[in-house]
This record gives C-alpha cells, structure tokens and sequence, in this order.
C-alpha cells in the first residue's frame, strides 16, 4: 500500500530565502507523486505532478520538485520564498490500483511562514 | 478557480441530523472524488464515482453514502450526524483517462460542515 510522510509539520524561513519542504513516500508499483498548497479557507491547487518521466518536476509559481527512488523522496523546493507563498503544503500518491490512477493519499501537511 | 463548485459553503447543523453536499465537476469530467479533511486525521479519500457508478472506497463511514447522477454532478449525503463529523469536505474531478493515465484531480473550495 502507498503512503506519505511529511517531515516537519511548520516551516518557517525568511522572505527572500530558500524553500526545502520534505516528503517520502511508500509505494508497491511505481508512484505518481503530487504537491498541492492549501491557501487559508480555499481549496488545493496543484503544485506540480511526477509521472515517471523527467525527475525534476517544476511547478507553478516557481516550485519544483524531484524524485529520488534510492532515497524514495520528493522534496519541494523553491529558490527564493515570498510572504504569498504562505500556506500549507500537502505532498500526496496516488492509489494506483491496476495501473490506473485511483484516489490521493496526502501527508499530514506542512504549514510554511514567511517572515518579513 | 479549478472548475469544480461546491455547495453549500457552510453547514451548521445539530447531531444526529441529516446533510447533502453537492459537487459538480469540471467541464468533461466524468470522475468525482470526496475527500474528508480534519484536524486529528487528515485529508483523507472518502470514495469515488466514475460516469455514475461507484469505482473506489476509502474510510468512509456506514452512516455516509454518494451518488453521481446522470449530469454527472455528485452528493454525499451524511446522516445521523456526531461531533466529530465536524470537517471540511472536499470534492475534487478528473477527466479519467485509460489504464495507467495520470490525470490531475482537480478540488472544489470545499464545504464546512460545523455539528453542533
């Protein structure tokens, strides 16, 4: 069975400084990988998505990610934060049943602060 | 905005009462997701329709049931209310393509439901 572990459920870092927000993932079948943000009473958006092709995934507003089987990661990271990026992260797998994509096992999240 | 509505926004109702939420899809979509999100576990998979039939269950409690109607919009509908229903429900759509597709779910802004 598939799962995630979030590592860290509060980041916080600096305007202006680098974004690593940690994520492992187990999974029987080759996984598909999803980040998603949560901003404060909103839905979740995707990030970005890993489906088996290139290991560094970039996303929107200029998160990317990459997947590492030795190290069954995918670490979402951002080069620079800004106050807007603040939201909670949710890394998830897909239930992969058969070869086709089932639902989304999330993480428990990580809320990330910006500070001025 | 992902495409997928939700109504109602809020929901206050006392236990042991009875509530619909109601999910239409993205444009296309065929299938529709429920997702449970709480304090103490998570976002976690309720089930999920595929054009009308039920195609996958997750922790879904006995007193909860779906359906997916020929307009393919959906409703859970929880009954016998406690406490510790109190969550945001998400609803989330795909497109669903052929076996090992990886298509994106997209969410609703969800419902709040508060039991009181």
């Amino acid at each position: 069975a598939q799962s995630v572990t979030q590592l860290g459920s509060h980041v916080s870092v600096s305007e202006g400084a680098l974004v690593l927000l940690r994520c492992n993932y187990s999974s029987s079948v080759p996984p598909y990988l999803f980040w998603y943000v949560q901003y404060p009473n909103q839905g979740l958006q995707l990030l970005l998505k890993y489906t088996s092709a290139a290991t560094l995934v970039k996303g929107i507003n200029g998160f990317e990610a990459e997947f590492k089987k030795s190290e069954t990661s995918f670490h979402l990271t951002k080069p620079s934060a800004h106050m807007s990026d603040a939201a909670e992260y949710f890394c998830a797998v897909s239930d992969r049943k058969g070869g086709s994509q089932g639902n989304l096992i999330f993480g428990k999240g990580t809320k990330l602060s910006v500070k001025p | 905005d992902s495409g997928v509505t939700q109504t109602p926004k809020h929901l206050i109702t006392a236990t042991g009462q009875r509530v619909t939420l109601r999910c239409s899809p993205r444009s296309g979509d065929l299938s529709v997701y429920w997702y449970q999100q709480s304090l103490d576990q998570g976002l976690q998979f309720l089930i999920q329709y595929y054009n009308g039939e039920e195609r996958a269950k997750g922790n879904i409690l006995e007193r909860f049931s779906a359906q997916q109607f020929p307009d393919l919009h959906s409703e859970l509908n929880l009954s016998s209310l406690e406490l510790g229903d109190s969550a945001l429900y998400f609803c989330a759509s795909s497109v669903v393509r052929s076996a090992g597709g990886t298509d994106t779910q997209y969410f609703g802004p969800g419902t709040r439901l508060t039991v009181l």
